[in-house]
């Protein structure tokens, strides 16, 4: 069955600090990776999604990237992290043309 | 931009009440999805509705897919404390491979 994995669970960085996020998915191949952010309580906003190792789309222009080294692993990073970066962060990943998504647990970021 | 719009935001209810929530949109969807999140969890995927005027039962859950398919209903029987959670509605983006989201209905159901 497929799997997958986000870490860490709660996150807390001061302004200016760099960010890694890492994901990663088990029991599939080729997936459609996507890293989302969500204020308290709402909906999803997509940051970047990918088709394929090293093919990244993004969504928002915003402080932060991502990456795909691997074909199941899909990283969000930022340089400096900024204040408006808080928030909760979600990887998910769907197969082929499926419109079903499968979230990790989601990261906690603060920065303070 | 396809939007999908939830109402109510918030719904606070007494356990064993019936309620629905609603995701509107005015755009067609190809087909709709419904999830459920808890706090400090990923949203996990209830249903997927693809056929207009579909209806589909999960245990005390209906959910029903408009005839123009742009627009949803979700339906709980006699909720209980388990229910509570973010009920998101997602649609596939006219971008092959991208969902849009609605910003929720936080339930709450007391006991």
């Amino acid at each position: 069955s497929q799997t997958i994995h986000q870490w860490p669970a709660t996150l807390v960085q001061p302004v200016g600090s760099p960010l890694s996020l890492e994901c990663t998915v088990e029991g599939t191949s080729n997936p459609n990776l996507y890293w989302y952010r969500q204020a308290a309580g709402r909906g999803l906003q997509l940051l970047f999604y990918s088709v394929g190792i090293g093919q990244i789309s993004s969504e928002v222009p915003q402080n932060l990237s991502a990456s795909r080294p691997q074909d199941r692993q899909f990283i969000l990073s930022s340089k400096k992290l900024l204040l408006s970066d808080s928030g909760f962060y979600l990887c998910a990943w769907s197969g082929g043309t499926s419109e079903k998504l499968f979230f990790g647990s989601g990261t906690q970021l603060s920065v303070l | 931009t396809q939007l999908l719009e939830q109402s109510p935001q918030f719904l606070s209810i007494q356990e064993g009440e019936n309620l629905t929530v609603y995701c509107n949109s005015s755009s067609v969807f190809s087909s709709l999805q419904w999830y459920r999140q808890e706090p400090g969890e990923g949203p996990v995927l209830l249903v997927t509705v693809v056929t207009g005027g579909e209806v589909k039962k999960l245990k005390r859950l209906t959910f029903q897919f408009g005839d123009a398919r742009k627009d949803s209903s979700l339906h709980i029987t006699a909720a209980q404390p388990g229910d509570t959670g973010l009920y998101l509605c997602a649609g596939p983006n006219t971008n092959a491979g991208k969902s849009t989201f609605g910003d929720g209905t936080t339930l709450t159901v007391k006991p």
